[in-house]
């Protein structure tokens, strides 16, 4: 089956730091990604839709200056947190599917946690 | 725009009684359907989905679903509930392939011995 990896699973950071988080889909390839981010208890709320070889389109109210989404290659989608501050901490997930074969559904890899100090 | 909405923010359950999990979508056309569950600190695993023909869906670890178009509908069902099911189950509703997915605010399954 589709496979999504995500790393790292957890990061610290110093306030004023950039973070990179990055999603891998292992045994597919997917033009899109999609990057959620998760608060405490809540719901996942969709931040951006990463396209291979293009821009990123973000979700209304989403900084994108702050949250820098590259997509080079087929396989693989990061995430920057840039000048991370403390309200940046969250659970974020990213989710990939195949651009072939049967629809599975949405994969989603194992979150990263995310915890600015 | 599409939604999700599950009414049901918390449900406690005995272990080995019957579980249905509400949720309910907004969308104008067929839509794609999905439950995922997730663990604490952990992702989200796939345990249905729903695209078109039969509209009772069997997914893994004993779960089913039924889409009522009529009731815009789209409700979880397990016949007997284990303990390892106690996490928290989101709705999610997509209008097509590689198109994103509107989540809804999830409920958490409690179950008790």
């Amino acid at each position: 089956g589709a496979v999504v990896s995500q790393h790292p699973s957890r990061v610290i950071c110093k306030s004023g730091t950039s973070v990179k988080i990055e999603c891998r889909s292992l045994d597919f390839q997917a033009t899109t990604m999609f990057w959620y981010r998760q608060f405490p208890k809540q719901s996942l709320m969709l931040m951006a839709t990463s396209n291979e070889g293009s821009k990123a389109t973000y979700e209304q109210g989403v900084e994108k200056d702050k949250f820098l989404i590259n997509h080079a290659s087929l396989t693989l989608s990061t995430l920057t947190v840039t000048s991370a501050h403390p309200e940046d901490s969250s659970f974020y997930i990213c989710s990939a599917i195949p651009d072939r074969g049967r629809h599975y559904g949405y994969t989603f890899g194992s979150g990263t946690r995310l915890t600015v100090v | 725009a599409q939604s999700v909405t599950q009414p049901d923010i918390h449900i406690t359950v005995s272990e080995g009684a019957s579980l249905e999990l509400r949720c309910n979508y907004s969308y104008g056309a067929t839509p794609y359907l999905f439950w995922y569950v997730q663990s604490p600190g952990q992702g989200l695993q796939l345990l249905l989905k729903y695209f078109s023909g039969d509209t009772l869906v069997q997914g893994i670890k004993g779960f089913e679903a039924e889409f009522k178009r009529s009731q815009s509908s789209f409700n979880l069902r397990k016949p007997s509930v284990h303990w390892s099911d106690a996490a928290e189950y989101f709705c999610a509703v997509g209008r097509g392939r590689n198109e994103k997915l509107t989540f809804g605010t999830g409920t958490r399954l409690t179950i008790i011995p």
